[in-house]
Order: C-alpha cells, then sequence, then structure tokens
C-alpha cells in the first residue's frame, strides 16, 4: 500500500530535550516535505527536500533540523524543544517539487500525523 | 511574501444544496491549485487539481480557476453531511506550495 508513514503519532515531552519524528514514504518520490498546523494558522512547511542530500527552508525553518540520507526518509529534528514548537506536524511527498510542473498531477500525500506537546 | 486567501467559515448549508468554498492567491506565478478535505485531527487529503482557466467537474465537485482574478473556487453540489470538514486551497507553482488557512464547512441534515 502506497503510504507516508510518521512516528510517533503522540509525543509528550519537557523544554530542551532533544526528540526525532521519523518519516518515510515508499513510492520513490523525490519531493518530501514537513508542516505544522496550529489553529487558526493553518499548514505551514518548515523544511523540503527535493531529493537526496538536498533539503532547503521553508516558511517556519527556525528551531527544526532536517536530513534527507535516503529516498525514501525525512526526518523533522528539534534539537532542543520549546513550548511554542507544541502543534501538530506532517510530513509530506510527492513525485517532485510543485515548481517543476505546472500541472496538476503532482499530488501531495500526507502521513497520519505527529501531535507534539512540549511542556 | 506569497498569500492564499480563504474565508475561515463556517458556512453552514442544509443537506442537499450547493456549497461554494472561495480561494485568492497572490502570486501571479502559480500554475496549478489543489483542492484537499481535512477532517478534525486527520491529515489533509486531495479532492481536485486545476491548473487550466475554467471549470473541471468531477462527480459531485467542481472547481474553477480563474487567472485573470487570481480566483479559484470548489463547487460541492448535493452536500452530504459526510462533507462536513474543513477545505483547504493549496497555490502550487514554486518550491515552497502556499496553504491557505481553510473554510470550515457544516451539512446539517
Amino acid at each position: 500500500e502506497a503510504q507516508v508513514t510518521q512516528n510517533p503519532r503522540y509525543l509528550i515531552t519537557v523544554t530542551g530535550k532533544k526528540l526525532t519524528v521519523t518519516c518515510s514514504q515508499n513510492m520513490n518520490h523525490e519531493y518530501m516535505s514537513w508542516y505544522r498546523q496550529d489553529p487558526g494558522l493553518g499548514l505551514r512547511q518548515i523544511y523540503y527536500s527535493m531529493n537526496v542530500e538536498v533539503t532547503d527552508k521553508g516558511d517556519v525553518p527556525e528551531g527544526y533540523k532536517v536530513s534527507r540520507k535516503e529516498k525514501r526518509n525525512f526526518p523533522l529534528i528539534l534539537e532542543s524543544p520549546s513550548p511554542n514548537q507544541t502543534s501538530l506536524y506532517f510530513c509530506a511527498s510527492s513525485l517532485w517539487g510543485q515548481g517543476l510542473t505546472s500541472g496538476g498531477d503532482n499530488e501531495q500525500f500526507f502521513g497520519p500525523g505527529t501531535r507534539l506537546t512540549v511542556l | 511574501q506569497k498569500e492564499v486567501e480563504q474565508n475561515s467559515g463556517p458556512l453552514s448549508v442544509p443537506e442537499g444544496a450547493i456549497a461554494s468554498l472561495n480561494c485568492t492567491y497572490s502570486d501571479r506565478g502559480s500554475q496549478s491549485f489543489f483542492w484537499y478535505r481535512q477532517y478534525s485531527g486527520k491529515s489533509p487529503e486531495l479532492i481536485m487539481f486545476i491548473y487550466s482557466n475554467g471549470d473541471k467537474e468531477d462527480g459531485r465537485f467542481t472547481a474553477q480557476l480563474n487567472k485573470a482574478s487570481q480566483y479559484v473556487s470548489l463547487l460541492i453540489r448535493d452536500s452530504q453531511p459526510s462533507d462536513s470538514a474543513t477545505y483547504l486551497c493549496l497555490s502550487g507553482g514554486s518550491y515552497i506550495p502556499t496553504f491557505g488557512r481553510g473554510t470550515s464547512l457544516i451539512v446539517h441534515p
């Protein structure tokens, strides 16, 4: 089954304790990205990756790190989490980056989400 | 700063009616537009995409795009209670896709 998986689904942690949220896709997609979703603010992109070893900042990258060592995996790292990073996080993947096509077949597939609470 | 504007709602319609969801965008370079549906606490799922001016129909859904007015809409015919969700408009065409904040739709029996 084609899918994007994220782990953990729920996480409660304390300020300053490093954490990693994993993301994996089995569709051989080139493009992967991380979003956070907050009430009233919608989905905002944190980081994206066009391919292995190619990552770049989205709209809200502060406090986050990512890596893309393998095509299928794109972990999100919070080196020193703070309460303002409490949010719902989504990983997504698509065949290629949105900027490379004017067509609409470049659907983004979303993972199930990770609800993070930082105390 | 690229912006995608949506009325947050809620938009309340009776079962069987047509629901009309609207979206405006600021980036004239945007080439493709996507409508996602998101149930509370769940991940977004794609309903339709459109990249040419005019209408595109898929079952009960019709997407409309007017690039001159920088306007895209989604019509849902014969609305059902199961259509109650938040609808997100996505402007593509760049490496950082821009989502609107979403419109909450409530379909009441």
